[in-house]
């Protein structure tokens, strides 16, 4: 079965300080994403990542960047919290022609 | 951009009912994934399907890409089928970035 681990399912953070959320995957694929979901808003793309060091913004990339140094793993960094960053953050890996596999999410709230 | 609707919005049935939830998108697309958000918030995809139907025990999914939409068919439900339900079709040809609906939650009573 594909995995892919998100590090934390809950985080509680102070703002301004520099967060680090992170998934890996198990299964070799090549594209990475992060979303966030919040009530009435639903889901939207933060980064994508479609190969080592490669990057594109998402809808919302603003408070936000991202890492992958390795193939496995796409950290998501937020550079000074701030209490609108609170939401569940939601990981994602594809294969091209394949759908997405999620992680279960890590439901951060910044205090 | 492409936009994407769902039908209905929240939707209550009785265990052991059929159901088709529906996704309306406004471009042309070459496939489509539909997902299951469970109460815990964990996100499975059920079907990633590029045309045409696909079956999985008691849900199925069609989508009639000239006519821009998709149903999902639930046979049967029950309890465990309760969650929101996204469909999710690609923001262009040739990517892999995936645009989401709003959801249909669906509550389905013992």
């Amino acid at each position: 079965d594909v995995k892919v681990t998100q590090s934390s399912r809950y985080l509680v953070k102070r703002t301004g300080e520099k967060v680090f959320l992170e998934c890996v995957q198990d299964m070799d694929h090549e594209n990475m994403f992060w979303y966030r979901q919040d009530p009435g808003l639903g889901l939207r793309l933060i980064y994508f990542s479609y190969d080592v060091k490669m990057k594109e913004k998402g809808d919302i990339p603003e408070g936000y960047s991202v890492s992958r140094e390795k193939k496995e793993r796409f950290s998501l960094i937020l550079e000074s919290a701030s209490t609108n960053q609170t939401s569940m953050y939601l990981c994602a890996s594809n294969s091209g022609g394949y759908g997405y596999t999620f992680g279960s999410g890590t439901r951060l709230t910044v205090v | 951009g492409i936009q994407v609707e769902q039908s209905p919005p929240d939707l209550i049935l009785q265990e052991g009912a059929n159901s088709t939830l529906r996704c309306n998108f406004s471009d042309s697309v070459n496939n489509l994934q539909w997902f299951h958000q469970n109460p815990w918030g964990q996100l499975i995809n059920l079907f990633y399907i590029p045309s045409g139907t696909k079956q999985n025990g008691r849900l199925s999914a069609t989508t009639v890409a000239t006519e821009r939409y998709s149903l999902l068919y639930i046979s049967s439900s029950q309890t465990t089928d309760s969650g929101v339900y996204f469909c999710a079709p690609p923001r262009g040809s040739g990517t892999y970035k995936y645009i989401f609906g709003t959801g249909t939650r669906l509550k389905v009573l013992a």
